[in-house]
């Protein structure tokens, strides 16, 4: 059974870089077949999807959030991560990292989720 | 973009069912996911492809999708399944996936 894990810092300051992981376990990233997204959630508001990556690096963001947002991947950790950059205090949410099966739709299974709070 | 309309709250005394409705522009042409999110947890799919249950998510839970409006539809409503709703499509004009502000289920 596949398990997503986020890791990283949860406090960020102003105009830095959030940097976050996602370990995978139970399964391989390499093995393809899937996106491996990232969402956010605002506290106590709803689901934002920030963008996500396949196995080869193939990326694909959310418009509102694209010129700040950065996906990776390095297959040979089985870990995928998320930089966003130039963050504000608007950037304050729970980020969960999730698994999408190609041409499917849904995100599943998802992290237990990160809350990552932007203050100086 | 393509936004998804789900009501705020919806409430249910326990045994009777809840319909929990999203209503989007031809959302009947497109395939609708929903997901529980408990208080202080990741959200969970509970139906995919409109009415698709995943393994180990209870047959009370089903779904519908026509025209306007997709429906999870909750029998035999348990204490338990308080939690908020949220549905979900992929916007093909955009390329991307769209979630409804979500839905705050609340057994009486």
């Amino acid at each position: 059974q596949v398990q997503l894990q986020e890791s990283g810092p949860g406090l960020v300051k102003p105009s830095q870089t959030l940097s976050l992981t996602c370990t995978v376990s139970g399964g391989s990233i390499s093995s393809g077949g899937y996106y491996w997204s990232w969402i956010r959630q605002h506290p106590g508001k709803g689901l934002e999807w920030i963008g996500y990556i396949d196995y080869s690096g193939s990326t694909y963001y959310n418009p509102s959030l694209k010129s700040r947002v950065t996906i990776s991947v390095d297959t040979s950790k089985n870990q995928f991560s998320l930089k966003l950059s130039s963050v504000t205090a608007a950037d304050t949410a729970v980020y969960y990292c999730a698994r999408v099966p190609y041409g499917s739709g849904w995100f599943d299974p998802w992290g237990q989720g990160t809350l990552v709070t932007v203050s100086s | 973009s393509y936004v998804l309309t789900q009501p705020p709250s919806v409430s249910v005394a326990p045994g009777k069912t809840a319909r929990i409705t999203c209503g989007g522009n031809n959302i009947g042409s497109k395939s609708v996911h929903w997901y529980q999110q408990k208080p202080g947890q990741a959200p969970v799919l509970v139906i995919y492809y409109d009415s698709d249950r995943p393994s180990g998510i209870p047959e009370r839970f089903s779904g519908s999708n026509s025209v306007n409006t997709a429906t999870l539809t909750i029998s035999r409503v348990e204490a338990g399944d308080e939690a908020d709703y949220y549905c979900q499509v992929w916007d093909s004009s955009s390329d991307h996936p769209v979630f409804g502000g979500g839905t705050k289920l609340t057994v009486l």
